[in-house]
């Protein structure tokens, strides 16, 4: 089946450290992608993608690197600001039934202190 | 900059009454999903349309739950009767391009979060 694992919250970190959010997943087929954030009391913002293996997205200073080899696409910036303080979440695109299917983890709370 | 629009926000119900959520898709968006999004968890997908045909609604519930797009634009999602177990948040995204299309991107709307007593 298809399906995404990251690494349980809440990540604590102060500001300016360096972050990595771990993200490995399962698909029939060769996925997209994703990586969504939310902020409180909001919907989701696409952060970054990668479509093909050894693609980096990034943005806004993260930036993820698809690992088809490990099956991985794990999440880093190398210096948290209090604002990126929200939860994250690692999601795969896959084909089902002729259509593109979004499928999510659980999500990563991260909360950065000043 | 377009955005995905929901309402209500918040909405709050006894159970076995009936709810509904509206959506409005960014203007030419032909693709709409409608995900359940519980509380510590990622959302999920509920129901998938194309224009104004479903194409993925395995995941809805449809003793309770219905979704409809009749003009292929804005987009309406019910429950009834709402359970304790419905409490959630609901979430409506769109994209530009058909869901064939790989790497296709979702855009988000606010959410409508729905708690049942």
């Amino acid at each position: 089946g298809n399906s995404v694992t990251q690494m349980e919250g809440p990540v604590t970190l102060s500001e300016e450290a360096f972050l990595t959010i771990n993200c490995t997943y399962t698909a029939t087929g060769y996925p997209s992608l994703f990586w969504y954030v939310q902020y409180p009391g909001e919907g989701l913002q696409l952060l970054l993608k990668a479509t093909k293996a050894d693609d980096k997205g990034s943005n806004k200073g993260f930036e993820a690197t698809y690992r088809k080899e490990t099956t991985s696409f794990h999440l880093e910036k190398g210096s948290v600001q209090v604002s990126d303080s929200a939860v994250y979440f690692c999601a795969l695109l896959v084909m089902n039934t002729g259509f593109q299917k979004l499928v999510f983890g659980t999500g990563t709370r991260l909360l950065v202190s000043p | 900059e377009a955005e995905v629009a929901q309402s209500p926000r918040y909405k709050i119900t006894e159970k076995s009454q009936a709810v509904a959520f509206w959506c409005d898709p960014i203007s030419g968006h032909a693709t709409l999903y409608w995900y359940r999004q519980i509380l510590g968890q990622g959302p999920e997908l509920l129901v998938q349309f194309q224009d104004e045909s479903v194409v993925d609604d395995s995941q809805l519930p449809k003793d309770r739950f219905s979704a409809e797009r009749l003009k292929g634009v804005d987009s309406t999602l019910k429950i009834q009767p709402a359970e304790l177990g419905d409490s959630a948040m609901y979430l409506c995204a769109s994209s530009f391009l058909s869901g064939r299309v790989r790497g296709n991107e979702q855009f988000f709307g606010p959410g409508t979060r729905l708690t049942v007593l």
